[in-house]
């Protein structure tokens, strides 16, 4: 069945990192994929999207490209602030999300 | 506009009794999908409806199921509740959910179950 891989943290920066969280997935068909973003004490929140390959999601600085031959969609930011702190979910949408176990993001003044 | 209303948003049941929760999607969006998330699984999809019929399911045990209604409201059944029920249950609305041309999926606060 369809599934999704990434890394589990905490991820702990500096304010101003570069930040990097790797999405693999395992599907069938050509799924549209998703980061989405939990907050401390919210919902989840739906933070970019990509619909087929090579499709460059973005939004609030945050970039993933859909590489279809690699079969991932790394969630990528220039700078990360302290406020970028929560958990993030990669998700790929065929008969439903499946989602990733989720990185818990830290970043540090 | 109004976003997703989960009710309640917090249940504490005892291990055998049955619970009902309620899903109210934003205005305009006939789908309706269910997620069960935990610490150790993580996020899982239960089931999705749209227009009053289940068009999708994951992978769960018979004591878990849902409806919808005429407009659109949503309610999850677990029946003969087990201690490892006990989670946080997330709904999410989209306007034509999978299948259709926007995928893009609204999640509500969630109804935090505890069973003892």
């Amino acid at each position: 069945g369809d599934s999704v891989t990434q890394m589990e943290g905490p991820v702990t920066l500096s304010e101003e990192a570069f930040l990097t969280i790797n999405c693999t997935y395992t599907a069938t068909g050509y799924p549209s994929l998703f980061w989405y973003v939990q907050y401390p004490g919210e919902g989840l929140q739906l933070l970019l999207k990509a619909t087929k390959a090579d499709d460059k999601g973005s939004n609030k600085g945050f970039e993933a490209t859909y590489r279809k031959e690699t079969t991932s969609f790394h969630l990528e930011k220039g700078s990360v602030q302290v406020s970028d702190s929560a958990v993030y979910f990669c998700a790929l949408g065929a008969d439903g999300l499946t989602f990733g176990k989720g990185t818990h993001l830290i970043i540090q003044p | 506009k109004a976003g997703v209303t989960q009710t309640p948003r917090y249940l504490i049941k005892t291990r055998g009794q049955q619970v009902t929760l309620s899903c109210s999607p934003i205005s305009g969006h006939r789908s309706v999908s269910w997620y069960q998330q935990t610490p150790g699984q993580g996020l899982q999809f239960l089931f999705e409806y749209f227009s009053e019929t289940q068009r999708n399911k994951g992978n769960f045990p018979g004591r878990f199921s849902g409806r919808q209604f005429s407009n659109s409201r949503s309610e999850m059944n677990v029946s003969t509740l087990e201690l490892g029920d006990s989670a946080l249950y997330l709904c999410a609305s989209s306007l034509s959910g999978w299948g259709g041309v926007n995928t893009e999926a609204f999640f509500g606060q969630g109804t935090r179950l505890t069973v003892v």
